[in-house]
């Protein structure tokens, strides 16, 4: 069964850090790129960013709300991508879900973590 | 920036009714990179449809998705009672990765 298991979230302050952590079964992660969706409470999705296979070279993007407070990285080893947030603003409070695509169809998520920033 | 325009922002239907849905985009997309995706409240969306008119694994064939261009549209043949969700399209052609604001399906 194809599975992703988000973890990590929870109450964090203005400017502090977490890091998420999204684990894999089920299907040859290292084939797969994955991203990260976020979702504020009865708003749309929004998508924060992505890390690529080896093959595209570990290649990362993010979302200009982002770009430069977020990094993504991930263990193959393991079958776990990361969602490292760092400064984190009280607009960052969401539910993240991490996806993964090959090709083109991103066939999985997972069922989410709540992140909330709030002093 | 592609932007993503989703109406009507609601749909009232009945049971065994045909549903509608439309995405329009800013600009052309590739149909190689637009989906549809379901999602109910509390669960995590779900792939209905990829590269424009593809149905995901599992996904039952009275879900379809067609166009072209700027104009794309998810079409539900006969609505059953567990279709009555909100749905997305998404584009990832141009980076960065969008979606529309949602057209929720409601029952009448």
């Amino acid at each position: 069964e194809v599975q992703l298991v988000e973890s990590g979230g929870g109450l964090v302050q203005p400017g502090g850090s977490l890091k998420l952590s999204c684990a894999a079964s089920g299907f040859t992660f290292s084939d797969s790129g994955i991203h990260w969706v976020r979702q504020a409470s009865g708003k749309g999705l929004e998508w924060v960013g992505h890390i690529r296979s080896k093959t595209n070279n570990y290649a990362t993007a993010f979302a200009a709300s982002v770009t430069g407070r977020f990094a993504i990285s991930r263990d193959d080893s393991s079958n776990t991508a990361y969602l490292q947030m760092n400064s984190l603003k009280i607009e960052d409070t969401a539910v993240y879900f991490c996806v993964s695509q090959q090709f083109l169809e991103w066939f999985a998520w997972g069922q989410g973590t709540l992140v909330t920033v709030s002093s | 920036e592609i932007v993503l325009t989703q109406s009507p922002g609601t749909l009232s239907l009945s049971p065994g009714e045909r549903a509608t849905l439309s995405c329009r985009a800013s600009q052309s997309v590739s149909t190689s990179f637009l989906a549809w995706y379901q999602q109910k409240p509390g669960q995590a969306p779900r792939l209905l449809i990829y590269a424009t008119s593809n149905r995901a694994t599992g996904i039952p064939d009275r879900f379809s998705g067609s166009g072209s261009g700027t104009d794309f549209t998810l079409t539900i043949s006969r609505l059953e009672p567990e279709d009555f969700a909100m749905y997305y399209c998404q584009q990832f052609d141009g980076s960065p990765v969008g979606f529309g604001q949602g057209t929720k399906v409601d029952i009448k």
